[in-house]
């Protein structure tokens, strides 16, 4: 069965530092897969998602993630954190680009911003 | 970016009572869903809804769900008899004419049941 695993529940890290979120998941074949993003009182909002290609996926907010089959990740980075970057992120894998009724969606990871 | 409207923002009602939480889906999208999200756990599908009826829906979405287009633009989600399990954020989302473009979330309304 599909399940996505998002290991941490809440990081903290420093306005301007490096972030990763980690992101992995349990498909059968190659999944589709997105990071959306929630601000407080916001909507989810998609990042970025993986249908094919490059692996090395670039989004809004300059975010990127990057697929490694072999490791069945989908870790989303971000090399200079923003304080508007506080929010909670999900990462979520489908079956099939059409398939969102079978998305499912990571518990998330809260983001924090230290000034 | 053209965005999916949810009112009220957070509804609170008594067990047993009906509530409806409305949706303003994006004005061209023909795909509608409504998603869950109780406190601490995933965001979970409910039912997704194309033509005026229902195309898909999770065991979640039992007899005590229902959802309607009333008109052109609403989409509602109606629990008949609310239960304390009921309490969560539900989010409602649309997206364009084919289905398969990405899906946009309203900022959902946060569902108390006491």
């Amino acid at each position: 069965a599909q399940s996505v695993t998002q290991p941490d529940i809440h990081i903290t890290v420093s306005e301007g530092a490096s972030l990763e979120l980690r992101c992995n998941y349990s498909y059968g074949a190659t999944p589709y897969l997105f990071w959306y993003v929630q601000s407080p009182g916001q909507g989810l909002q998609l990042l970025l998602k993986y249908f094919s290609g490059d692996t090395l996926v670039q989004g809004i907010k300059g975010f990127e993630a990057e697929f490694k089959r072999s490791q069945s990740s989908f870790n989303l980075r971000k090399p200079s954190v923003h304080w508007s970057d506080a929010a909670e992120y999900f990462c979520a894998v489908a079956p099939g680009y059409s398939s969102a009724s079978k998305i499912i969606f990571g518990s998330g990871t809260r983001l924090s911003i230290r000034p | 970016e053209p965005e999916v409207t949810q009112t009220p923002s957070h509804q609170v009602t008594q067990m047993g009572q009906e509530v409806i939480l409305r949706c303003v889906p994006i004005s061209n999208h023909l795909y509608f869903y409504w998603y869950r999200q109780i406190l601490g756990q995933k965001v979970e599908f409910l039912v997704s809804f194309y033509n005026n009826e229902i195309s898909e829906k999770s065991e979640i979405f039992d007899d005590q769900f229902s959802v309607e287009r009333p008109d052109g633009s609403n989409f509602t989600l109606k629990i008949r008899s609310t239960k304390l399990e009921d309490s969560a954020m539900y989010f409602c989302a649309s997206s364009g004419p084919s289905g398969n473009e990405k899906l946009f979330f309203g900022s959902g309304t946060q569902l108390s049941v006491l």
